[in-house]
């Protein structure tokens, strides 16, 4: 079936330093991939997204990477501070479907 | 405020009880969802809404229902509630094609006892 999925469930890194939050994707046929973050109490917050078109795409202080090749989907946060403590879902569209398929998440904590 | 907005954010509710949870939005957006967050586990959509004359069936559908009272409106409702229906409930809008992706509520807890 289809399935995205994480790597990790929790990753630790020190304040300044970079972070790589992983996911896995199993449907070829998905188009559009989003990175949401979702803060403790709060709804899930859009950070950024990719189409299956492009291998990267950058922000504020965020990248995103698609292989496609591996269907495999990277959140790089450069800089980490300790507002970026969350946790943080991949999403996939499939093409045409109009839904999003969430993985399950992975909750990243930063050490002062 | 906020674009889409949930009420209420938490609620306690006894076994087969009915509940609604509400949903309103000033985003504009045709397409509204609901979602079901629980521990450890990713959003699983239970029912989405393309229009007011559209309604789905999402992955988790059985026990709940839905209403689409108006394009700024989506309430869901839990007939029978059960204990295994304790979660995390969002509510989303997009626009058409999702570009940007959706749009979250901040969320209601439900607690069945």
């Amino acid at each position: 079936g289809e399935n995205v999925g994480l790597h990790l469930p929790t990753l630790s890194v020190q304040e300044g330093d970079n972070s790589i939050i992983n996911c896995a994707y199993s449907n070829s046929a998905s188009d559009y991939f989003i990175w949401y973050k979702q803060e403790s109490g709060k709804g899930p917050q859009f950070i950024i997204d990719i189409r299956s078109n492009m291998d990267k795409r950058q922000g504020q202080r965020v990248t995103v990477l698609l292989n496609k090749t591996v269907k495999h989907l990277s959140l790089q946060i450069a800089a980490t501070q300790p507002g970026d403590s969350a946790v943080y879902f991949c999403a996939e569209r499939n093409t045409g479907s109009y839904k999003l398929i969430f993985g399950s998440g992975t909750r990243l904590l930063v050490r002062p | 405020d906020a674009d889409v907005t949930q009420t209420p954010r938490n609620r306690i509710t006894k076994t087969g009880k009915r509940i609604m949870l509400e949903c309103s939005q000033t985003k504009g957006h045709d397409r509204m969802y609901w979602y079901r967050q629980d521990p450890g586990l990713g959003l699983r959509l239970i029912y989405y809404s393309f229009d007011v004359k559209d309604i789905n069936k999402g992955e988790i559908s059985d026990g709940y229902s839905v209403s689409r009272q108006a394009q700024a409106k989506f309430s869901l409702s839990l007939e029978s509630a059960i204990p295994n229906q304790t979660a995390l409930y969002f509510c989303a809008t997009s626009d058409g094609p999702l570009d940007g992706g959706a749009f979250f509520g901040q969320g209601t807890r439900l607690t069945v006892v």
